[in-house]
């Protein structure tokens, strides 16, 4: 158990639609990272959020936003969903989100659209 | 833009012999290189890491080799065992960009 908490585990949800994912840190941990993992893919970087502020951005799409609240958890949106997005998704967090600080992953959220 | 390539996609080796797994990078600012281990249906977890200032770094039966010159390094497992059948991910990240890229994926099978 890495201390990262994500819910929920799975989300089975249609095209159109829009759902919330949930990340909780390891505790005293101020960055979290967002991936996500397709069927045979490896991990795609979506975000990073550091004490609440975005820090750096990777290949997240405009239907896809991010924010980190103050007591340090984080919310990934989906909206407008396609069949491609079924993947994966990983939360991650590192103490201080420096690119040397090891990341602690958390077990995941399966979204299947359909 | 940041790439990192990383060979063979699946690698089968017998148990106790040695497994190579190589990737390239990209950036030549990067300077850290984890490695991530993601067993089937679990979470990927950290194995070895390197950084720019060090050449090779070992922890029992796992190593990693770094060559900055050439952008690639590579992950050592010897003597295999069953159980280090998985999914190994390299990944380069640079300072500042507080960002891993990690590489497609080695799917590694021990056949006992």
């Amino acid at each position: 158990d890495s201390g990262v908490t994500q819910t929920p585990k799975h989300l089975i949800t249609a095209t159109g639609q829009r759902v919330t994912l949930r990340c909780s840190p390891r505790s005293g941990d101020l960055s979290v990272y967002w991936y996500q993992q397709s069927l045979d893919q490896g991990l795609q970087f979506l975000i990073q959020y550091y004490n609440g502020e975005e820090r750096a951005k990777g290949n997240i799409l405009e239907r896809f936003s991010a924010q980190q609240f103050p007591d340090l958890h984080s919310e990934l949106n989906l909206s407008s969903l396609e069949l491609g997005d079924s993947a994966l998704y990983f939360c991650a967090s590192s103490a201080q989100g420096y690119s040397y600080n090891e990341q602690f992953f958390g077990p995941g959220t399966r979204l299947t659209v359909l | 833009g940041e790439n990192v390539e990383q060979h063979p996609s699946t690698l089968s080796v017998q148990e106790g012999d040695s497994a190579v797994i190589k990737c390239t990078y990209s950036d030549s600012a990067s300077n850290y290189f984890p490695w991530y281990k993601q067993e089937l249906g679990k979470r990927p977890q950290l194995i070895i890491d390197i950084r720019s200032n060090v050449g090779e770094k070992k922890d029992q039966r796992i190593a990693v080799t770094l060559n900055k010159t050439a952008k690639h390094f590579s992950l050592h497992i010897t003597e295999t065992q069953p159980e280090d059948s998985a999914v190994y991910f390299c990944a380069a990240s640079t300072s500042g960009t507080y960002k891993y890229i990690f590489g497609t994926g080695t799917r590694l099978k021990v056949l006992a």
